[in-house]
């Protein structure tokens, strides 16, 4: 079955303890990016790669770094989490990625984390 | 930076009842999408709109890419309780510095 995969899919941990939200596409989609989704706020961008080795900043990038070392893996991850990153994290992918981006994302079913 | 205005935030409306939702921009956009979130999921394209003045319907679905490409509109009709959810538009820039934005949603409520 298509799909992306994050976990996990529910995590509550304390300010400043490193962690890492995976995320995993098996449609060998180009273009994977992470959002976060908050009451009011709607979805915003943290960080997007359009191939492998190629990252970039989204609209809310501060306190997140990602890497792109494999096509089919996209990590978010959390150095020194606070409280102002509790939220609903989603990755989604999309086949095409310099070439040809038309905007169809595929996203995971989320990823709640709350940092205390 | 870009933006994409969707209003009311919620909605509320009786089964079998039409509704019409817009995204409107101060921006031009290329490509309009629509996405629908169900409680507890991942949003999940509904219709994707790439040409001005273009109309595309998915089953009670009905979008149309706005001729000025600064709006859009969503129409459902005859609405079923599972229509429930958040409804977001999005639009796309082109270019090398191509980007996605998304509208802040609506939540739908169906009463049966």
């Amino acid at each position: 079955e298509a799909q992306v995969t994050q976990n996990p899919r529910y995590l509550i941990t304390v300010t400043g303890k490193k962690l890492t939200v995976t995320c995993s596409q098996n449609m060998n989609h180009e273009y994977m990016s992470w959002y976060r989704q908050d009451p009011g706020l709607g979805l915003r961008q943290i960080y997007y790669s359009m191939n492998v080795e190629v990252t970039d900043k989204g609209d809310v990038p501060e306190g997140y770094k990602v890497s792109r070392k494999e096509k089919r893996n996209f990590p978010l991850i959390l150095e020194s989490p606070s409280p102002n990153q509790t939220s609903l994290y989603f990755c989604a992918s999309s086949p095409n990625g310099l070439a040809g981006w038309t905007g169809e994302l595929f996203f995971g079913e989320g990823s709640r984390l709350t940092v205390l | 930076g870009q933006q994409l205005n969707q209003s009311p935030q919620s909605m509320f409306i009786q089964e079998g009842e039409d509704v019409s939702m817009n995204c409107t921009s101060s921006s031009i956009f290329n490509t309009w999408l629509w996405y629908k979130q169900d409680p507890g999921e991942g949003p999940v394209l509904l219709i994707a709109l790439y040409k001005a003045g273009e109309l595309t319907s998915n089953g009670r679905l009905t979008a149309q890419f706005g001729i000025t490409r600064k709006d859009s509109f969503l129409n459902i009709s005859a609405s079923i309780p599972s229509d429930v959810g958040i409804y977001f538009c999005a639009g796309r820039t082109t270019g090398a510095n191509s980007k996605l934005t998304f509208g802040k949603g609506i939540t739908l409520s169906v009463r049966p």
